[in-house]
This record gives C-alpha cells, structure tokens and sequence, in this order.
C-alpha cells in the first residue's frame, strides 16, 4: 500500500556534524515534502520536490528526489542549535485524494553544542 | 507564506463534554483541509479530509460520529470531539492545502480531557 518508511527515527550530533535523514516508498510518488517541527511546534513546511532526480538547497540543507520518484533525502551540513526538531518526509501519490499527504514517522534531531 | 489558524490553541475538558475546534485559512481559500492527530513524539496521523459543501472522508479506524468535521465555507472547517474521554487527549493539527499546492499546517490545539 502507500506507505513512506523514514530513518532513523533519532539522530543525536554534536554542533558542526552533519545530518541526513531517509525516506522510501515503495510505491513511486508524485511529489514528496519536507517538513520541520520544533518542539511543541507544529510542522512547517520546508521544500517540495517533485520532478526525477531533482536536487535543492536551502542554505545548509539539501534535498534530493531519487531518480525512480520513490526515495528522497534531507541532509544538514554543520548542524547547528537551531537545527533541533523533527524533520518529517510526506509523500503525494498520483490518484490520491487532492493534496493527501503519507507522513513518514520524522527523525527527532538533537544538536549537542 | 499562507498563514492558517487554529482556535483554541489549548483546551482542557471533563470527560463527557464536547469540544470543537476551528480551522481557519486566513489569507487563502482552501477547499480541502486536513485533520491530523499527533501523539507525544510520533509522527502526524492522518484523520480526515474536509472537503468544502460536502461530507468528510475519514481515514480507517476513525470513528466519525466521534470526529464530527463540518467544512461549511472556504476557509473554515470545524472538529467536535464529541464526549471526550481521556484517551482522546492528544494534539489535533489541521492544514490546508493552497492553490499553489503547498500545505499550511495549523498552530494546533492540544487537548486534554479529565
């Protein structure tokens, strides 16, 4: 079924380290978002990535879209304080109900200063 | 980006009463919005989908005449959490989705029944 599998769940780095976090699908998606949530936050939307293979920056963080459309990755360079949250991967399947979103479970980073 | 709201950002209740909250798309139209339920340090579990002038479409397991959503105009949709008992305590988030696609999520409300 449609279902989007992240990892790992927790990630602890000290300040400066870098970060990735990993969704898959196995089933292929037509977009996938990135979302961040701090603690006792709600979720803020980040980046949408949508064709084959695409790649995006923001600052320090990169997103990619597998080639297939069905694994995507976030990774952080020198994370930071500010960095803490959990980062969620949603994924958007074709025929889905208009802009229903499969979550994965997120990665709850913790930055050690 | 679009900014929605979510009233009351806190609740707590007795066991047995209802409750509603509001979802509010305050720059934008939305037609379908999202309810989501979020347990401590776990992922967004989908509830429902809001669609504007029509009936919800609840996920499974989902019971919808506990989960009552009324969407009655463009930029509101509604949740009763009808008599609450305290396993229904949680953090109840809505979105909405723009005509740009993007999703907006919702402050929250966190809910807690005695």
């Amino acid at each position: 079924g449609q279902q989007v599998m992240q990892i790992p769940q927790y990630q602890h780095v000290q300040e400066g380290e870098d970060f990735t976090t990993y969704c898959n699908s196995s089933t292929t998606l037509s977009n996938i978002q990135w979302y961040k949530q701090r603690p006792g936050g709600h979720p803020v939307f980040l980046i949408q990535l949508v064709k084959s293979g695409e790649v995006k920056k923001q600052k320090r963080l990169t997103f990619q879209f597998g080639e297939a459309k069905k694994n995507s990755s976030l990774h952080i360079t020198a994370t930071q304080t500010t960095d803490v949250g959990t980062y969620f991967c949603a994924g958007h399947y074709r025929g889905s109900t208009l802009g229903r979103l499969y979550f994965g479970r997120g990665t709850q980073l913790t930055v050690w200063p | 980006g679009a900014v929605v709201s979510q009233h009351p950002s806190r609740v707590i209740c007795k066991s047995g009463t209802s409750v509603k909250i509001e979802c509010r798309s305050l720059d934008f139209q939305a037609t379908t919005m999202f309810w989501y339920r979020q347990f401590p340090k776990k992922s967004l579990m989908l509830m429902a989908t809001s669609n504007e002038g029509s009936k919800a479409t609840y996920e499974q397991g989902v019971e919808k005449d506990k989960f009552l959503i009324n969407h009655a105009s463009l930029t509101l949709s509604t949740l009763t959490v009808t008599s609450a008992h305290p396993e229904d305590s949680s953090f109840y988030i809505c979105s909405a989705r723009d005509p740009l696609h993007e999703q907006f999520f919702g402050p929250g409300t966190r809910l807690t029944v005695l």
